[in-house]
């Protein structure tokens, strides 16, 4: 049984550009999760998708986006990227449209910003 | 706004030995809680859950203690050994979809 799954495993980008991430959930989960993690810090949520749609959003800038494909896949996007977007950003997928179901997370793809 | 905290940022214990391991949360309203491992360069990987409607949940070498009243959370790891040596997260999901994670708790197991 595949767990979560992203690509790439690491990324350095320079200021100013765009970057996307890719996640795939795990077999049978529906809902796909984003955090970022800074270093010695513990994730903070960004976003949330489900059933192809935003459900929820944390205090992240405009410039953060994502989208969530049918088969549940999802990418998260960023714009316009500054040094402090430089961490690990994680993928979680959880199963149901429900509150508080638990969620299992990759194994993050680290992103530095030159 | 919430936040989640942890009483100590690094625990050493002796392999064998048990380990607790300490969280406090400010959000009365948060009615399940997660507790994750995370070892170096992976992602947090589960360990145990507890919802509010219960004060102790058993896993296996792990135990989860909520004390609603001082909204107080413990992850108690039983015969602790090198392989848990990891940073040790818990995490709140307050009624709503996201989980608030607090900085985290690096245990270090010693031989």
């Amino acid at each position: 049984d595949a767990g979560v799954t992203q690509s790439p495993t690491h990324l350095i980008k320079t200021r100013g550009q765009q970057v996307t991430l890719r996640c795939s959930p795990k077999s049978g989960h529906d809902t796909v999760s984003w955090y970022q993690q800074a270093l010695g810090q513990g994730p903070q949520f960004i976003f949330q998708y489900y059933e192809e749609e935003e459900r929820q959003r944390g205090n992240f800038p405009d410039r953060f986006s994502g989208h969530q494909f049918p088969n549940y896949s999802s990418e998260l996007n960023v714009n316009a990227l500054l040094l402090g977007d430089s961490a690990l950003y994680l993928c979680a997928s959880s199963l149901g449209g429900g509150a508080a179901d638990t969620q299992y997370f990759g194994p993050g793809t680290r992103l530095t910003v030159l | 706004g919430e936040s989640v905290g942890l009483h100590l940022p690094t625990l050493s214990v002796q392999e064998g030995d048990n380990s607790i391991i300490n969280c406090a949360y400010s959000n009365s309203a948060s009615d399940y809680f997660i507790w994750y491992k995370q070892e170096s360069g992976k992602g947090p990987q589960f360990i145990i859950d507890i919802r509010s409607n219960m004060d102790k949940r058993q896993g296996q070498r792990v135990t989860v203690l909520l004390n609603k009243t001082v909204k107080h959370l413990s992850l108690q790891i039983a015969a602790t050994q090198p392989g848990d040596s990891a940073v040790y997260f818990c995490a709140e999901n307050k009624a709503g979809n996201q989980f608030y994670f607090g900085t985290g708790t690096s245990l270090t197991v010693i031989p």
